[in-house]
């Protein structure tokens, strides 16, 4: 099946620093969706990006959408806390059920006060 | 914005029952949910698709008979892990897409630890 390779797998940053964390594939994506998981809970949706190019803002995040269509990236200005927890990328193919993704294996943020 | 609720949270239960898990849309309809299993520290696994009034689609290597997904109603899948074993204790999460969406965005439950004794 599909594969994600998301990078880095952690990050260890200090409060105020930029992070940006990247989704590769060997497959072409419809839809590249960024998800944050905190502990104990289910992923909260960040951002979703539907066109090759597409760059898209939500606050201090900013994701983009690869002109091949098979990689994403996701970055965070100016780090809180809050940041804290596992960042997940998702893609979706075309001509699938619709919501059906592919999961990256997450990227495990840690700031530092 | 969309909210999926799961339940329960957390559920210990003795090897050998079943446990049913639900998975409900408070504020709109999904004709498609997904459950996925999640182990720590690792990526979210997908199990099924929850498909309303038909049955559901497993992902190889999944037990249809061990997990029993039920979708009955439009805000409604359950999943029953049957006959529970220890290697079945997960965070079992659930998601669901809204009916009318032309989009691919799924929103997730709050998930549900399941440890089996």
């Amino acid at each position: 099946g599909q594969q994600l390779n998301q990078s880095p797998q952690s990050m260890f940053i200090q409060e105020g620093e930029d992070v940006s964390m990247n989704c590769t594939s060997s497959s072409i994506f419809n839809t590249w969706l960024w998800y944050k998981q905190d502990p104990g809970e289910g992923p909260v949706l960040l951002i979703a990006l539907y066109k090759a190019g597409e760059l898209t803002s939500n606050g201090r995040l900013t994701a983009q959408f690869g002109i091949t269509r098979k990689d994403s990236f996701l970055n965070i200005s100016a780090s809180i806390p809050s940041d804290v927890g596992i960042y997940f990328c998702a893609g979706q193919l075309a001509n699938t059920n619709a919501g059906k993704s592919t999961f990256g294996d997450g990227t495990t943020l840690t700031v530092k006060p | 914005g969309a909210v999926v609720s799961q339940h329960p949270s957390r559920v210990i239960c003795k090897s050998g029952t079943s446990v049913k898990i639900e998975c409900r849309s408070l504020d709109f309809q999904a004709t498609t949910m997904f459950w996925y299993r999640q182990f720590p520290k690792q990526s979210l696994m997908l199990m099924a698709t929850s498909n309303e009034g038909s049955k559901a689609t497993y992902e190889q290597g999944v037990e249809k008979d061990k997990f029993l997904i039920n979708h009955a109603s439009l805000t409604l899948s359950t999943l029953t892990v049957t006959s529970a074993h220890p290697e079945d204790s997960s965070f079992y999460i659930c998601s669901a897409r809204p009916f009318k969406a032309n989009t691919g965005e799924l929103f997730f439950g709050e998930g549900s630890r399941l440890t089996v004794l």
